[in-house]
């Protein structure tokens, strides 16, 4: 089955500092990991993928992520936070069965501070 | 580009009710899921839908039914609301099965009394 971790359920940091989001997984087919945000009130909001190529993928808003595969690891970054930014981040890993979607971990709430 | 519409936004019912959710989706989509956010536990899948008419059950289905008798909208169903449940709900599309991401509703707050 796979699965994935996300070491820290909470970070706090101040604006225009750099974030760092943990992300471990396990799984034994094709990989396929991304990550999405969550606002407050809001629904998941898709944020960036990999599943082949360049380990280091972009997204929005100056969010990039480094896929490892001899950590199982998959790490979301910004070297600049915003205000806006303040949200819960969630990894997730494609399931076995393509048609179930997505495993996603437990989140990470991102608090960001003036 | 498309948008996730669910309804109820907020959801209250009385223990033993039989409650239903709504999603509709404009992104013609084929495959459809409901998945249940609780505080602490992330998201888990009770139900998808591969295409119309299709229902296949998640983790968490046992208390819930779902239809979808449309492409563009899947309903969830809580047939037995428990005493003191809260929880949102999130419906989300995706265009397809296996590197596609997954779009979602602004979700249904449920409460219950």
């Amino acid at each position: 089955t796979q699965t994935v971790s996300q070491s820290d359920a909470h970070v706090t940091v101040f604006e225009g500092d750099s974030v760092e989001l943990r992300c471990n997984y396990s799984y034994g087919g094709s990989i396929y990991l991304s990550w999405y945000i969550q606002h407050h009130g809001r629904g998941l909001q898709f944020l960036l993928k990999y599943y082949s190529g360049n380990p280091v993928v972009q997204g929005v808003n100056g969010f990039e992520a480094e896929f490892s595969k001899s950590d199982s690891s998959f790490h979301l970054r910004k070297a600049s936070v915003h205000w806006s930014d303040s949200a819960v981040y969630f990894c997730a890993v494609r399931r076995n069965n393509y048609a179930q979607g997505l495993t996603f971990g437990l989140g990470t709430r991102v608090s960001v501070f003036p | 580009g498309g948008i996730i519409t669910q309804t109820p936004k907020f959801l209250i019912g009385q223990e033993g009710q039989k409650l239903t959710l709504k999603c509709q989706q404009n992104f013609n989509h084929d495959t459809m899921y409901w998945y249940r956010q609780d505080s602490g536990k992330g998201l888990r899948l009770i139900y998808y839908s591969i295409t119309e008419n299709d229902l296949q059950k998640g983790d968490l289905s046992e208390g819930y039914d779902a239809s979808r008798e449309k492409k563009s909208s899947f309903s969830l169903t809580v047939t037995s609301a428990q005493k003191n449940e809260m929880a949102v709900f999130l419906c989300a599309s995706s265009t397809g099965l296996g590197v596609y991401e997954q779009y979602f509703g602004p979700g249904t707050r449920l409460t219950v009394l």
